[in-house]
């Protein structure tokens, strides 16, 4: 079974350019999730999607963070402008609607010079 | 809102050792599901083991268990015979099971180092 896949890996940009973070979940899960790691910091979850529907995005900076899921499928984060505190780890998860569990991608490493 | 608190930035522990990790967890609902999950340096994040509230039995992988504390809202990680490849990041989460919130809650972790 194909895990969740994310790209790129790594991204370095200056502020206030722009980025977007791709994320292919686990064929047939329902629940999505985008999490961001600051260095030395457990993951703060920043959206959460039930098909294409948004379920949670209370901690999202929606005035420079977007994110979609079309078709209830991959979804795609983006950052525009970008600061020089968005540096970090962008984690995509996936699961069933009634799993208590999530599989997670590898991240994408953000760094904002 | 729950929180989890891990008080424990670094553990070491001798190969072959046992070592146990702390969690503490605040929350106001009756049921839910608390997980570990070790984070390896390729930051994929990986289901060590999970806890359902409403069992009183603790939860047992191979070398992982967990000790988990209801009313104390305590949940740890025992790891026995502790190998090199168990070095990593460990993240204490919570999970609601109330469906319209199922996000997970995590801790700020703590690194385990094994020594050979």
């Amino acid at each position: 079974e194909a895990g969740v896949a994310q790209s790129p890996r790594y991204k370095i940009i200056e502020k206030r350019q722009s980025v977007a973070f791709w994320c292919n979940p686990i064929s047939g899960h329902a629940t999505l999730y985008w999490y961001q790691q600051i260095l030395g910091q457990g993951p703060k979850l920043l959206i959460q999607f039930q098909n294409n529907g948004v379920v949670d995005d209370s901690q999202l900076p929606k005035d420079r963070f977007s994110a979609e899921r079309l078709k209830g499928v991959d979804s795609t984060l983006k950052i525009q402008p970008a600061k020089l505190e968005d540096s970090a780890v962008y984690l995509c998860a996936s699961s069933l609607v009634l799993s208590t569990e999530a599989f997670f991608g590898q991240g994408t490493r953000l760094t904002v010079v | 809102a729950q929180t989890v608190t891990q008080s424990q930035p670094e553990m070491s522990v001798q190969e072959a050792e046992t070592v146990t990790l702390s969690c503490t967890y605040d929350t106001s609902e009756s049921d839910y599901y608390l997980f570990w999950y070790k984070q390896p340096p390729s930051r994929q994040m990986i289901l060590v083991i999970r806890q359902e509230a409403y069992k009183q039995q603790n939860a047992t992988e191979n070398r992982f268990s967990v000790n988990f504390q209801k009313a104390a809202k305590s949940f740890s990680l025992k790891i026995s015979d502790s190998q090199l490849g168990d070095a990593a990041m460990y993240f204490c989460a919570y999970r609601s099971a109330d469906p319209g919130t199922y996000k997970y809650i995590f801790g700020t972790g703590t690194r385990l180092k094994v020594l050979a």
